[in-house]
C-alpha cells in the first residue's frame, strides 16, 4: 500500500476553519484518497473520499493537488465535537483493506 | 436504520478462556471487516468476510483466532485461550457489495484479559 504522511498533531480554535494536510507522493493512478476520523472511545468514522477532483459533503471538503501527491481535508467551522484523530488512507481499486497510519490528533481550543 | 452493532461493548476474560465478539452489519451490507487496535497503537486489519466466505485473512494471527460470517446471524470473531496480549479494542466494519465508498464502523468491543 502507498504510504501517507500526516502531522502528528494540530490545534485549532473553535469556529475557525481547519486544514489537515496529507502527503502521498507515491500514490498510484488507481488509489482513492479516503479520510476517516476516530473520536475518543469510538470506532472510526468515514469522512470523505476522492480520486482526482475536489469533493464536498456535509462533513468536510477534500482538496486534492493536481499531481495527486498531496491532499487537504478542510473542516469549514470546527466545533469541539471535531476533536479526534484524523486518518488519511490510500485505497486501491479492488483492495478491500484499509491501512491506518498514526493520523493527526486534532485538538479544538474553545 | 441501525448502524453496525457490536456486542458486547466490554468483555473481561481470564487467561485461557475463550472470547466471542459479535458484529451485526448494517442492513443491506454483505461485506464485513474486523480490525484490532492495541493500546496506544493504530488500527490493524484482521479479516474480510462475505456471507459464508472468508475473503482475506492476511491480518489474522495464525493461531487461536478465527472468524465467520454465517448465512444467518452476525459475524463472530473468536479468540481461543486468550492471553494478556489479546487485550485490545476490536472493531467491525461493513460495506455494501461492489462499492468503493466508505465503511461504516461499529463502536467496538473492548477486550480485557486478566
Amino acid at each position: 500500500d502507498a504510504k501517507t504522511t500526516q502531522p502528528n498533531s494540530m490545534e485549532s480554535n473553535e469556529e475557525e476553519p481547519v486544514h489537515l494536510p496529507c502527503n502521498h507522493s507515491t500514490i498510484s493512478g488507481t488509489d482513492y484518497i479516503h479520510w476517516y476520523r476516530q473520536l475518543p472511545s469510538q470506532g472510526p468514522e468515514y469522512v470523505i473520499h476522492g480520486l482526482t477532483s475536489n469533493v464536498n459533503n456535509r462533513m468536510a471538503s477534500l482538496a486534492i493537488a493536481e499531481d495527486r501527491k498531496s491532499s487537504t481535508l478542510i473542516l469549514h467551522r470546527a466545533t469541539l465535537r471535531d476533536a479526534a484523530v484524523y486518518y488519511c488512507i490510500l485505497r486501491d481499486v479492488g483492495n478491500e483493506k484499509l491501512t491506518f497510519g498514526t493520523g493527526t490528533r486534532l485538538t479544538i481550543i474553545p | 436504520n441501525a448502524g453496525v452493532m457490536q456486542n458486547p461493548r466490554h468483555l473481561v476474560r481470564r487467561r485461557g478462556q475463550e472470547a466471542r465478539l459479535r458484529c451485526s452489519p448494517m442492513k443491506g451490507h454483505s461485506h464485513v471487516y474486523w480490525y484490532r487496535q492495541l493500546p496506544e497503537e493504530g488500527l490493524k486489519f484482521m479479516v474480510y468476510l462475505q456471507k459464508e466466505n472468508i475473503i482475506d485473512e492476511s491480518g489474522m494471527p495464525k493461531e487461536r483466532f478465527s472468524a465467520e460470517f454465517p448465512k444467518e446471524g452476525p459475524s463472530i470473531l473468536r479468540i481461543q485461550q486468550v492471553v494478556r496480549g489479546d487485550s485490545a479494542a476490536y472493531f467491525c466494519a461493513s460495506s455494501p457489495q461492489g462499492t468503493h465508498h466508505g465503511y461504516t464502523f461499529g463502536s467496538g468491543t473492548r477486550l480485557t484479559v486478566v
